[in-house]
């Protein structure tokens, strides 16, 4: 079984610069979140992809938009990057429905640097 | 907001169970209990999750008090591996329902 991967480990932008992030989703997971953690804080949610449809959002501005394809895979992009941006971006999988099976796996991350 | 309450740092000697408190008074009767831990800017990993009653795995043990008020987190033999941020969530089962993080419990395993 495929854990949860994401690319890149690590990156460095400038302000006002676009950026996107993927994740690959745990075998057999259909569902992909994605949140932002900030130093020293836990992650916040950004928003949730079920089946390449946005299924919730957290408190995050429209120029962080995301995709998920068909094979459940996910991008998340991030317009006009400010410097409060840095952060480290974690996706999870998950498969909701079954009960037993609803639990969100992590991803390692990638860090962000806005400079 | 996180629902939870948690100390934000506990120490822990090489060996011996570590035993990490949560309170979530406010916790709905659909609402699971999860909880993670994130070692030095890693993703979070799962640990275990549960409703009402007492759950073991190969990493821990997760006692619910009958109120489901209070909960602690059991690693019964702790190493320095096992140095990490530990949190505590509330969570409804299915869907949508995101994961709402709060600070955490740094926990430091000692020699």
């Amino acid at each position: 079984e495929t854990g949860v991967t994401q690319s890149p480990t690590h990156l460095i932008k400038t302000r006002g610069q676009q950026v996107t992030l993927r994740c690959s989703s745990q075998s057999g997971h259909n569902t992909v979140s994605w949140y932002q953690q900030a130093l020293g804080q836990g992650p916040q949610f950004i928003f949730q992809y079920y089946r390449e449809e946005e299924n919730g959002r957290g408190n995050f501005p429209p120029r962080f938009s995301g995709l998920q394809f068909p094979n459940y895979s996910s991008e998340l992009n991030v317009n006009a990057l400010e410097l409060d941006d840095s952060a480290l971006y974690l996706c999870a999988s998950s498969f909701p429905g079954l009960a037993l099976t609803d639990t969100q796996y992590f991803g390692p991350g990638t860090r962000l640097t806005v400079l | 907001d996180a629902k939870t309450t948690q100390p934000p740092s506990m120490d822990c000697a090489e060996g011996r169970a570590a035993n990490l408190p949560c309170n979530h008074s406010t916790i709905s009767g659909n609402e699971y209990v999860y909880w993670y831990r994130q070692i030095h800017s890693q993703g979070p990993q799962y640990i275990i999750h549960g409703l009402k009653n007492n759950e073991t795995n190969e990493m821990a043990s997760l006692i619910i008090t009958e109120d489901r008020k209070s909960s602690t987190l059991i690693l019964p033999h702790a190493t320095l591996r096992d140095t990490a941020v530990y949190y505590c969530i509330v969570r409804a089962q299915g869907g949508s329902e995101k994961l709402v993080f709060g600070k955490g419990t740094k926990l430091t395993v000692n020699p």
